[in-house]
């Protein structure tokens, strides 16, 4: 039961632009959530998180966004650079779903120069 | 303060054997959550321990099994090998207590099963 849904499993953008990615999740229970890059041969690394009481957070180039009611979240990535390629996850957890972290299934950004 | 560190980084078994795999937290970290990751298949999640007790877990077959040590690091044991083995396993860990901190990762063991 795949819980957390990226439904892109691949996005090309010209660097300089905006990339946008986009997770879906089933859980309303659900109260964080965080994203994650991963480059091959290496682990994930934490990118960006946001809490259910916020519907915007923002680091630097990087956004998320949360609507609770659509159940969705994005992530923004503005300017998009060419070291930003790589495989992005979505990830969420609740209090109530024994803390366990769901991760989605990933979309590999290429930014092409 | 260093990273989460996986030993061995890759390992190369045939078909039955059994392969234990090493995660050594972050200093102060007491949740550790083991990960299997496939082509297509995303981050699939397989079990977390935390206080050396098993606090969640996936729906992964019995011949996955783990363990946490009083200093916190973590073991995983595959038996009786499949191909179908053949992953990237990935922990992560975070100190457990509150619901708002991100999982750290490790570099992952590369498992080849032949």
């Amino acid at each position: 039961d795949q819980q957390v849904k990226q439904n892109s499993p691949s996005l090309s953008v010209q660097e300089g632009r905006i990339s946008i990615l986009n997770c879906d999740y089933t859980n309303s229970m659900f109260d964080y959530f965080l994203w994650y890059k991963k480059y091959p041969a290496e682990g994930p690394t934490f990118l960006i998180s946001i809490s259910s009481i916020k519907d915007k957070n923002e680091d630097g180039r990087f956004t998320v966004f949360l609507n609770k009611s659509a159940k969705h979240l994005s992530l923004h990535i503005v300017p998009s650079q060419p070291g930003d390629s790589a495989v992005y996850f979505c990830a969420a957890r609740g209090t109530n779903t024994g803390n366990q972290f769901y991760f989605g299934t990933g979309t590999s950004l290429t930014v092409i120069p | 303060k260093a990273g989460v560190t996986q030993t061995p980084r890759y390992l190369i078994k045939t078909r039955g054997q059994q392969v234990t795999l090493s995660c050594s937290p972050i200093s102060g970290h007491r949740s550790v959550s083991w990960y299997q990751q496939t082509p297509g298949q995303g981050l699939q999640f397989l079990f977390e321990y935390f206080s050396e007790t098993q606090r969640n877990k996936g729906n992964f077959p019995g011949r996955f099994s783990g363990r946490q040590f009083s200093n916190s690091r973590s073991e995983m044991n595959v038996s009786t090998l499949e191909l179908g083995d053949s992953a990237l396993y990935l922990c992560a860990t975070y100190s457990g207590v509150s619901s708002y901190n991100e999982q750290f990762f490790g570099p992952g063991t590369r498992l080849t099963v032949l």
